[in-house]
């Protein structure tokens, strides 16, 4: 059974640029989270969507950050525009059972803001 | 914020056990222990999870304390592919609970 896949894994941008990161799930999870992570810290929760619906997205700037997960499989997290600070690396895990499951996370991508 | 505390490092020597603690005394009594690692440049792997008894998988096995405020996750004969960072979490496995991770434990296995 294939993981959970994301793209591209790595992305160096220049600040103020735009930037888009790609998460496909495993089969048949309809919960999908984005985390953000720091060099030398655990993964912080961005956004859960429950199939398309965004139902925890507290912890996610909106005013720069954004995430769709259309038709409730693929999901996009944006940012737009990318600042020095956003420099971390973005993982996507997916689980069944409404997020009460296992989580199961990508290979994550890692972006530098110049 | 991360309701356990977990070691910053640990070594372990290639072939011995590693035991990996994790203090979670304010935890509630529907709330697992689970633990995940992350390998470098990797995102987090499950290793394995529970409740209240002892769990052992492939991986690793897990022994929780009778009073529940402690847990230690023991990899029987580490090898060097272990070497990553070990998260303990505690979390309700119930809709919209979400897994908080601490900065976890960096266990390096050495030859």
């Amino acid at each position: 059974e294939a993981g959970v896949v994301q793209s591209p894994r790595y992305k160096i941008i220049e600040k103020k640029q735009p930037v888009a990161f790609w998460c496909n799930p495993i089969s048949g999870h309809n919960t999908l989270y984005w985390y953000l992570q720091n060099l030398g810290q655990g993964p912080e929760l961005l956004i859960r969507y429950e199939n398309e619906e965004a139902v925890d997205d507290s912890q996610l700037p909106k005013d720069r950050f954004s995430a769709e997960r259309l038709k409730g499989v693929d999901s996009t997290l944006k940012i737009q525009p990318a600042e020095l600070g956003d420099s971390a690396v973005y993982l996507c895990a997916s689980s069944q059972g409404q997020g009460a499951g296992t989580q199961y996370f990508g290979p994550g991508t890692r972006l530098t803001v110049l | 914020d991360a309701k356990t505390t977990q070691p910053t490092s640990m070594d372990c020597a290639e072939g011995r056990a590693a035991n990996l603690p994790c203090n979670h005394s304010t935890i509630s009594g529907n709330e697992y222990v689970y633990w995940y690692r992350q390998i470098h440049s990797q995102g987090p792997q499950y290793i394995i999870h529970g409740l209240k008894n002892n769990e052992t998988n492939e991986m690793a096995s897990l022994i929780i304390t009778e009073d529940r405020k402690s847990s230690t996750l023991i990899l029987p004969h580490a090898t060097l592919r272990d070497t990553a960072v070990y998260y303990c979490i505690v979390r309700v496995v119930d809709y919209g609970q979400n897994f908080v991770f601490g900065p976890g434990t960096r266990l390096s296995v050495l030859p």
